[in-house]
């Protein structure tokens, strides 16, 4: 199957860590992403983790990987009120060419508030 | 940072009328995407595009649509005869050669059918 699900908000007091939850359906997915949208704006790719890693760190960003309960998180340390934006968790199924499409979450929108 | 472009931002269109959405690809990438977001659903795969012919399309992808990269910059969605069911906003997203290269967006059409 191909279902992601992510809860649908957040609100978050600035300067707090951000916690966005996402579940997948697909065992056999190799990357998962997690892509960021601001208003009037497209998808903007924030990070991917390859489905053998537990986690990955970049800057602010923790992405949590836990395999075996299909289970992803993104972490945002010290948000700040630019990290407002809709954020989509998003599974890789391999198709041909020795390619892959993505399946979305609904979206997380997040608030900052002061 | 390279990226991908798309025009128009917003396409008003009679229904019945032909469309046709365009995407500049980033310069160097193979691979190349449409996917659509009907307001408020998921983003949803639409067709994926390598080597001058589609490799993968999904159940929305019907022939009403097709996609062309009539030349070496371009990479074309076009909607034959519009319904007001393909009022969307439709992304465009290519990727370098690879398994590991992520799926860069662009920007968005907001596509009204009227």
């Amino acid at each position: 199957g191909e279902d992601v699900e992510q809860s649908l908000f957040l609100s978050v007091r600035e300067g707090d860590s951000s916690v966005i939850n996402c579940t997948y359906t697909d065992s056999s997915s190799t990357y998962l992403y997690w892509y960021k949208q601001e208003p009037g704006a497209g998808l903007q790719l924030l990070t991917y983790i390859f489905s053998n890693m537990d986690m990955k760190q970049d800057q602010r960003l923790t992405v949590l990987l836990n395999k075996k309960d299909k289970h992803l998180s993104l972490r945002i340390a010290d948000t700040q009120t630019g990290d407002s934006a809709i954020y989509f968790c998003a599974e890789s199924h391999a198709g041909g060419s020795n390619d892959y499409k993505l399946s979305f979450g609904a979206g997380t929108t997040v608030t900052v508030r002061a | 940072e390279p990226e991908v472009t798309q025009t128009p931002s917003h396409q008003v269109t009679q229904m019945g009328q032909e469309v046709i959405l365009r995407c500049v690809p980033i310069s160097n990438h193979l691979y190349f995407y449409w996917y659509r977001q009907i307001l408020g659903q998921k983003v949803e795969f639409l067709v994926s595009f390598y080597n001058n012919e589609i490799s993968e399309k999904s159940e929305i992808f019907d022939d009403q649509f097709s996609v062309e990269r009539p030349d070496g910059s371009n990479f074309t969605l076009k909607i034959r005869s519009t319904k007001l069911e393909d009022s969307a906003m439709y992304f465009c997203a290519s990727r370098g050669t690879g398994n590991r290269q992520p799926q860069h967006f662009g920007d968005g059409t907001r596509l009204s059918i009227l």
